[in-house]
């Protein structure tokens, strides 16, 4: 069965730059979450999208903005680009947008900043 | 503001045996929670979940938990195996549908 795909798997980039991070959502889905797990920490959510539309947001700062697009795969922007940025970036779909459906989570990308 | 506490960070468990691994959770509008696993270098796989209706939710060998007035849970392994040597993650949700997520607790299934 198709899984959540994201890219790049791994990123390096330096401080000040920008990066972008891709998620395709399982066939059919419509909602897409974004996560980001610090060393050592849990999933933190930062923001998703429902239908193209911004659903609920998170802890994201202001560097960062996303979208999803009419194939309702998403795209997380991060500019000017901080050291404690770096993590792994999950990406979850779903089917609907409700508090009970399950999260399907992708493989994650890991973004290092130096 | 830690709303899910995962307070055990790791657990060792012969194979064969029962493992119980412990969620508490603070927020009252939680009304829906899920276990997840994850190996290195992957995502979060679905487990198991329990809507706050009930108290008990069972998938083959795992089996969930919830003691609302407590607002605690618990996921229950029996027989451990050696593939389930992981971190688990309790996360909780309510109508907003975004994830809350514990800590993890890192599980390791001894032979």
């Amino acid at each position: 069965a198709a899984g959540v795909i994201q890219s790049p798997r791994h990123l390096i980039k330096e401080k000040r730059e920008t990066a972008t991070l891709k998620c395709y959502p399982i066939p059919r889905h419509d909602t897409v979450y974004w996560y980001q797990q610090g060393p050592g920490q849990d999933p933190q959510f930062l923001i998703s999208f429902y239908e193209k539309m911004q659903s609920d947001k998170g802890s994201i700062p202001d560097r960062f903005s996303a979208q999803q697009f009419s194939d309702y795969h998403s795209e997380l922007n991060m500019s000017s680009l901080e050291l404690g940025d770096s993590a792994l970036y999950f990406c979850a779909s779903s089917l609907g947008l409700n508090g009970a459906t399950q999260q399907y989570f992708g493989p994650g990308t890991r973004l290092t900043v130096t | 503001d830690q709303q899910v506490k995962q307070n055990s960070p790791s657990l060792s468990v012969q194979e064969g045996r029962i493992s119980i691994l412990n969620c508490d959770y603070t927020n009252s509008m939680f009304d829906y929670f899920l276990w997840y696993k994850k190996y290195p270098a992957e995502g979060p796989t679905f487990l198991i979940s329990i809507s706050s209706i009930k108290d008990k939710n069972e998938d083959g060998r795992f089996t969930v938990f919830l003691n609302k007035s407590a607002k605690h849970l618990s996921l229950h392994i029996v027989p451990s195996q050696p593939g389930d040597s992981a971190v688990y993650f309790c996360a909780a949700t309510g109508t907003a549908s975004k994830l809350t997520f514990g800590t993890g607790t890192r599980l390791q299934v001894t032979l």
